[in-house]
């Protein structure tokens, strides 16, 4: 596609459910970031996946957060038993080869609510 | 340890004025450094980056940052606020060899005044 692409956009659940968020790279993308944005902070980092590489998962808060990527295309990001804690707009980004001194191309994000 | 701090998360100027946005980093090893911004309701985009060549980096829209690696700043200016420049400015560090090590600031919120 032309962008990155977030879905949904979107997503207000009850406390206690899973949740899923899907990220469509750019096509040709290997690598793919999720972030987290919290109201009036910075940009959190949460999990990298580059190739066929295993992902870079140390910026996951808790073993309720998981992430997976098919091959260099779509990746979901999960959120087991959601907390109040967790509402915050979730971004993902590609970029062409993950070189610390490439662009980024962020998606719109997923604005997700918890009540 | 990479770090980036934003001074001012909110900045207002007049249509016509200076904008100034302030980043500070920390870094052990030299560093790339970003600008990105974020209209309303739309994703991040890059308006400028630092990758240890000239100094004065001139970016999208009129925008330009320049690297003091003796203040470990790389300040966002623009000479002229125009009303479409209210957004939101993030400041990013990373460094080579790993590309998940982008560092992001807090964001300072442009507002231009007219």
């Amino acid at each position: 596609g032309a962008g990155v692409s977030q879905s949904p956009s979107n997503k207000v659940t009850e406390k206690g459910k899973d949740v899923e968020l899907r990220c469509d790279p750019i096509s040709g993308h290997t690598a793919l970031y999720w972030y987290r944005q919290r109201l009036g902070q910075g940009l959190e980092f949460l999990i990298y996946f580059q190739g066929n590489s295993a992902p870079d998962k140390s910026g996951l808060p808790s073993d309720r957060f998981s992430a997976e990527r098919t091959g260099e295309s779509v990746s979901t990001l999960t959120i087991q038993r959601t907390q109040q804690e967790d509402s915050a707009v979730y971004l993902c980004a590609s970029s062409l080869t993950g070189g610390g001194n490439e662009k980024l191309f962020f998606g719109s994000g997923t604005q997700l609510s918890v009540l | 340890a990479q770090s980036v701090t934003q001074l001012g998360s909110h900045v207002s100027v007049s249509e016509g004025a200076l904008v100034l946005l302030r980043c500070n980093y920390s870094s052990s090893v030299p560093p790339y450094l970003f600008w990105y911004v974020q209209y309303p309701n739309q994703g991040l985009q890059l308006l400028l980056k630092y990758t240890s060549a000239a100094t004065l980096v001139k970016g999208i829209n009129g925008f330009e940052a320049e690297f003091k690696k003796s203040e470990t700043s790389f300040h966002l200016t623009k000479p002229s606020a125009h009303m479409s420049d209210a957004a939101e400015y993030f400041c990013a560090v990373s460094v080579a060899g790993a590309g998940n090590q982008f560092y992001f600031g807090t964001g300072t919120s442009l507002t231009v005044i007219p």
